[in-house]
């Protein structure tokens, strides 16, 4: 079965740098999540959408934004980047009737020197 | 912010043997879900709970909804060494954002063969 997609899997970017990740969801998913992992920790909620519009937000610094498109992937916009922003991203989708049920992508490692 | 208190943090059993870990919360919740992440991963939906008192079992793996709707329990059965793995209960609160999970600590497993 199609799973979640994520670009790029890994990323090395300069403090102050921006980065874009993308993120595709599963087909028929119509809501998409961001999330942020650091070592060792449980992941963090950043922000969602639902049909292309923002749902809920979560713990997201000012410094990134995120979108959702009319073919229903996601990108997250990250400026600014501080050396604390390392973390794996992760981006889950899920559909309107089983919208707990959240499929996570593999994750885009980013790294910030 | 709401909190799941997951645990134990880590267990290092027998190959063989079974496990039990629970997430608990003072808060009410609608959804509890159990994921299992590895290594540089996403986490992997295990069981999705959505009822009181629920029971569902997938393969080796029984997971409850508390009766209190403010806990949740895994039982893995007879662990083989591909168990290894942090798992994460997450749930969704009551009277919270539609999708919106709050991820416990996770409880890391080490299988000794």
């Amino acid at each position: 079965a199609a799973g979640v997609i994520q670009s790029p899997r890994h990323l090395i970017k300069e403090k102050r740098e921006t980065a874009t990740l993308k993120c595709y969801p599963i087909p028929r998913h119509d809501t998409v999540y961001w999330y942020q992992q650091g070592p060792g920790q449980d992941p963090q909620f950043l922000i969602s959408f639902y049909e292309k519009m923002q749902s809920d937000k979560g713990s997201i610094p000012d410094r990134f934004s995120a979108q959702q498109f009319s073919d229903y992937h996601s990108e997250l916009n990250m400026s600014s980047l501080e050396l604390g922003d390392s973390a794996l991203y992760f981006c889950a989708s899920s559909s309107t009737t089983g919208a707990y049920e959240q499929y996570f992508g593999p994750g885009t490692r980013l790294t910030v020197t | 912010g709401q909190q799941l208190n997951q645990s134990p943090q880590s267990m290092f059993i027998q190959e063989g043997e079974d496990v039990s870990m629970n997430c608990t919360s003072s808060s009410i919740f609608n959804t509890w879900l159990w994921y299992k992440q590895d290594p540089g991963e996403g986490p992997v939906l295990l069981i999705a709970l959505y009822k009181a008192g629920e029971l569902t079992s997938n393969g080796r793996l029984t997971a409850q909804f508390g009766i209190t709707r403010k806990d949740s329990f895994l039982n893995i059965s007879a662990s083989i060494p591909s168990d290894v793995g942090i798992y994460f209960c997450a749930g969704g609160l009551y009277g919270g954002s539609q999708g919106n999970l709050i991820f416990g600590k996770g409880t890391k497993l080490s299988v000794k063969p």
